[in-house]
């Protein structure tokens, strides 16, 4: 139990455009999605925290309106990256969570590149 | 703010005991989780302590001293496939992780 997936798994496009991911909890109901970003090498870093229903809470230096957060269901939770540029490629990972304490479940990533 | 340091880099033989150290700083964290992830894949669970001592899940084993702010992940045993990084992580409220640097493990025969 407990698996969350990502949509699509590897994604390149040019500067200028937007690009979706998906993040699906698939045999549970996620009170809580959280969005991190992971460059090379690095940590993973919080980007911004969502529940269904309600807007996202962004972490300080996270654009919301570059990096747009929808979770419109208790399974699913998208973040389009706006007029994505080259610094914004990355390794973008979902998790989720059921609501109870301390469990989070993460998704298998998504890498963005951007020429 | 919150912070959690990590060794960035550490190197065992196979079969050996591995320990990989975590303090942090920071008001607030509840408890104290250790993840692995191998390159290219997303962080898989290992363990999580919210109360101090040990926990043991078969070869790893999590230890946490809230008054030392001070953690550590002990692998045994040590084998190729755990070569890879190993981050420990805060739980904070509202379910939210922060996440130390990271420690890369390289396993060598």
């Amino acid at each position: 139990g407990a698996v969350v997936s990502q949509h699509p798994s590897r994604v390149i496009c040019k500067s200028g455009t937007s690009v979706k991911i998906e993040c699906r909890s698939l045999d549970f109901q996620a009170t809580t999605m959280f969005w991190y970003r992971q460059f090379p090498k690095q940590s993973l870093m919080l980007m911004a925290t969502s529940n269904e229903g309600s807007k996202a809470t962004y972490e300080q230096g996270v654009e919301k309106d570059k990096f747009l957060i929808n979770h419109a269901s208790l399974t699913l939770s998208t973040l389009t990256v706006t007029s994505a540029h080259p610094e914004d490629s990355s390794f973008y990972i979902c998790s989720a969570s059921p609501g109870l304490a301390n469990e989070q479940f993460f998704g298998p990533g998504t890498r963005l590149t951007v020429l | 703010g919150q912070s959690l340091e990590q060794p960035s880099e550490v190197t065992a033989v196979e079969g050996a005991i591995v320990q990989i150290n975590c303090t942090y700083q920071t008001s607030g964290f509840y408890g104290l989780s250790w993840y692995q992830q191998h390159d290219g894949g997303a962080p898989t669970f290992l363990s999580y302590n919210a109360l101090d001592g040990l926990e043991e899940t078969g070869r790893f084993s999590s230890f946490l001293s809230r008054s030392d702010s001070y953690g550590y992940l002990l692998l045994q045993e040590l084998q190729m496939k755990d070569s890879a990084s190993y981050f420990c992580a805060g739980f904070r409220a509202g379910n939210m992780l922060t996440f130390g640097g990271g420690t890369r493990l390289m396993v060598k025969p």
